[in-house]
Formats: structure tokens, sequence, C-alpha cells
């Protein structure tokens, strides 16, 4: 089975402070993506990753980057919590389409972010 | 632009009855579509997904979707719904040939009630 893991299921922190969320992957996929989750809004994409070293901005970066050292691990991180980043945030991974076949993403259990 | 709609926010079905949980895509091209589940304080579950082929694509947890082309619809259904399937859930498409560029929609809160 696939298994995306997220590194906190609860966190709560303070306006202003430095914020990791690290995500780890053990399929070896290529893709990997950090979303937010917020009522009525869906999922809406952060960044996203193809391989290491590399990311892409998705729909909503500002206040937001990320790392990508290695290729099983994703982090995100938030340079200057506040407080309208308190939400749901999801990392998911794939692999690329082959032809044809198009992939689901595999989602880790979330991380829910208080900043106050 | 490019997008999936769920048209309910809410969807309430007593125990037994069918369900259906409704989405419409607006896409350029070939739509690969998905449906997720969520269930409280987890992650989204991958379902089933329609690429190409029958138009009638069977999922986890016995439910089922339709791709209707004319309709550019991917409703999901289930003909027995139970307690346990109140979640939320999401349709998704896939924008691209990389896999790099879902769109999700805003969910739909199904209940199940006994």
């Amino acid at each position: 089975d696939v298994k995306v893991t997220q590194s906190s299921r609860y966190l709560v922190k303070r306006t202003g402070e430095k914020v990791f969320l690290e995500c780890v992957q053990d399929m070896d996929h290529e893709n990997m993506f950090w979303y937010r989750q917020d009522p009525g809004l869906g999922l809406r994409l952060i960044y996203f990753s193809y391989d290491v070293k590399m990311k892409e901005k998705g729909d909503i970066p500002e206040g937001y980057s990320v790392s990508r050292e290695k290729k099983e691990r994703f982090s995100l991180i938030l340079e200057s919590a506040s407080t309208n980043q308190t939400s749901m945030y999801l990392c998911a991974s794939s692999s690329p389409a082959s032809g044809s076949f198009h992939n689901e993403q595999f989602f880790g259990p979330g991380t829910r972010l208080t900043v106050l | 632009a490019q997008s999936v709609a769920q048209p309910e926010d809410q969807v309430n079905v007593a125990e037994g009855n069918p369900l259906t949980v409704k989405c419409t895509y607006s896409v350029s091209g070939n739509p690969y579509l998905f449906w997720y589940v969520q269930y409280p304080n987890r992650g989204l579950q991958f379902l089933l997904k329609y690429i190409t082929g029958d138009n009638l694509v069977k999922g986890s947890y016995g439910v089922e979707a339709e791709f209707n082309k004319s309709q550019t619809s991917f409703h999901l259904k289930k003909p027995s719904a139970l307690v346990s399937d109140s979640a939320l859930y999401f349709c998704a498409v896939d924008l691209d040939n990389y896999g790099q560029n879902f769109v999700f929609g805003p969910g739909t809160r199904l209940s199940v009630l006994p």
C-alpha cells in the first residue's frame, strides 16, 4: 500500500513563527503536492514538485515556500505564519501518467494548523 | 476556465436508499475524472476514476460513477446507502497528461440517516 505520512496531525503556532510541515511518501513517486483545504473551497494547490529540487507554484503560493531535497520528502514552509493560514494542509503524491493511464493522487492524513 | 462543480453542498439520504452525489465538469480535451472520499480528520481516499472506455466505473466501498459526455457529468452512485458512507466527497479532474494538474470540486457532504 502507498503510504503518505505527515509529521503532525495537529499544530498550534503563533503569528510570525516559522512553520515547517513535513511529508514523506514511500512509493518512489515523482510528483508531490501540498494543498490547503478550507470549508466550501475544496482543495487548493499551494505548490507541487515533479522531481528532486524542482518545484512549481500552484494557485495560492503566497506566504509559502517548499523544499524537496530527497525524492521521498516534500516540506512546506510558512516563513511567517499568519492567522489566515489557519487551515487543514494535505500532502499528496503520484506517479506521472503513462500513455492513457492516469494515476490518482495518494493523500496523507492531513495537518490541522492553527495560527493564533 | 476549466473547472469541476459539485452543485450540492449537502446530500441527505436514508439508510438503504440509493445515493447520488453529483459532479459536472468543464474542460477542453478529454476529461480524466476522479472521485475521492474524506472521513472526519482524515486525508482523501481514492474511490474510482474514469480515463477512457466503459462509461460506468466501479470503485471501492460499492460505489460506481457514470461518465456522461453529453451532459458533462460524472455522478457518483450507490444502490443502497450505509450510515458509514457519511463523509465528504470530492470530484476532481486531471487536466494534463502528467498528473500534475488536478482541479478539485468544492466537496459534497453526504449524511446517511439511520
